[in-house]
Formats: C-alpha cells, structure tokens, sequence
C-alpha cells in the first residue's frame, strides 16, 4: 500500500517569512496530491490540490510542487500570516482512491 | 443544510454505555469515510464505504460498528468503549471510487468530539 512520510512535524516562522512542508510518497501509481488545512477545533478543509500531469500549481499566496520521478511533493506559503497558523496534512491517492495521509504539520506563525 | 454534517457535536458517554455517531453529506457523493484523530495522532482511516458497501475495514475493534443504509448516510455503532476511544471522529465523503479511479478531494464533517469515562 501507500505510505505518506511528512516533515517537519512542527513548523515556526516569522509573520512574513515563507514556510514550506515537504511529503514523500511510495506508489508510483498514486496521481492525486490534496493538501488539506485544519485549524484548531474545525474540520480538515482543501486548500490545493494537484495531480500528476501537472508540477507546478499556484493559488495566490500558495503553491504546491510535484516531483513524480523523486515522489515528492511540498506545499509553499508565502509572506504567511497569523491566520496560517493551522495543522496542515498532505495525502496521496490513485493506486487506490483512498488517500493516505500525512502524519500533520504544526504551522505556528509568530506576528 | 450544504456539505457534510455530523451529529452530536459533542458526547460523552460511560464505557458500558451504546450510542450512535451520524453523518450526513448533501454533496451527491458516494464513498463515505470514518476516520479517527487522537491528540498529536495523524488521521487513522477506520471505514469506507462505496455506493453503500463496505470497501475497508480498517482493523477497527468490534466495538466500532458502521452502518450505511444509503449513499447520504453514515453511522457509527458504539459499544462497551474504551477511555483510550476517546476521540475526534470525522466523517468524510468523496465523488465516487471504483478502486481504478483517480483520487478526489474529500469533504469532511466537523467532527464528534467523543469522551469515554
């Protein structure tokens, strides 16, 4: 089956710095990239996604890279904010529509 | 009501006693999900269902007993729990999944917070 490896497991920045969580996945058949955000007390919630014909996908201050042949893909934010701050959760599907998550991201974003 | 909802919000329930956790998506979907998040625990998947059947089953207790009487509803029996049980539950749902298909984004329910005495 799929196996997800997500780093780092805690993330502190600066308001304004950029952060970037990294995930590793092991079926070369998986397709399907989400990443999904959660903030303290709410529901885990789509903030990109990308699948396998594309590398690169941007939503104004985020983006998510894809590497198929090293299966690695990263979510980067820029000039983050207080709001940022939230667990984030990588995932993988496609050899089997069930995605695999990530074990969380902690993303603490000091003002 | 849009989306996926959940019902209760909150419980807090004795180890001998029963209950039901309910989940109900307003989305079209198919596959419906069961997952389980402890406290600094990544998500652990304990059931899906694809067009009302039971596709996974993941290694979850007797205890924990799901029920899908249609493609909008999802249940989950609870039984003689555990304080260890003690939980956020999230139900999810997603498009559709034949097991050759692509992946699809999933929606998910705000939660159960379950407390076991």
């Amino acid at each position: 089956g799929e196996n997800v490896e997500q780093h780092p497991s805690t993330l502190s920045v600066q308001e304004g710095d950029s952060a970037v969580i990294k995930c590793t996945y092991s079926d070369s058949a998986s397709n399907y990239f989400p990443w999904y955000k959660q903030e303290l007390g709410k529901r885990p919630q789509l903030i990109i996604d990308i699948r396998s014909n594309v590398g690169e996908k941007k939503d104004q201050r985020i983006a998510v890279t894809l590497n198929k042949t090293a299966k690695h893909f990263s979510l980067h934010i820029t000039e983050t904010q207080p709001e940022d701050s939230a667990v984030y959760f990588c995932a993988a599907a496609g050899g089997s529509y069930i995605p695999t998550f990530g074990r969380g991201t902690s993303l603490i974003v000091h003002p | 009501e849009t989306g996926v909802t959940q019902t209760p919000r909150h419980l807090v329930m004795g180890m001998t006693n029963k209950k039901s956790l309910k989940c109900e998506q307003h989305l079209g979907h198919n596959a419906m999900y069961w997952y389980k998040q402890s406290a600094k625990k990544p998500l652990e998947l304990m059931f899906v269902y694809n067009f009302k059947e039971q596709t996974e089953n993941n290694s979850v207790p007797s205890r924990f007993s799901p029920e899908c009487p249609n493609s909008s509803h999802l249940f989950l029996h609870l039984h003689t729990l555990q304080p260890e049980d003690s939980a956020l539950y999230l139900c999810a749902s997603s498009q559709d999944g034949p097991r050759d298909r692509e992946g699809d984004t999933q929606y998910f329910g705000p939660g159960t917070r379950l407390t076991v005495l």
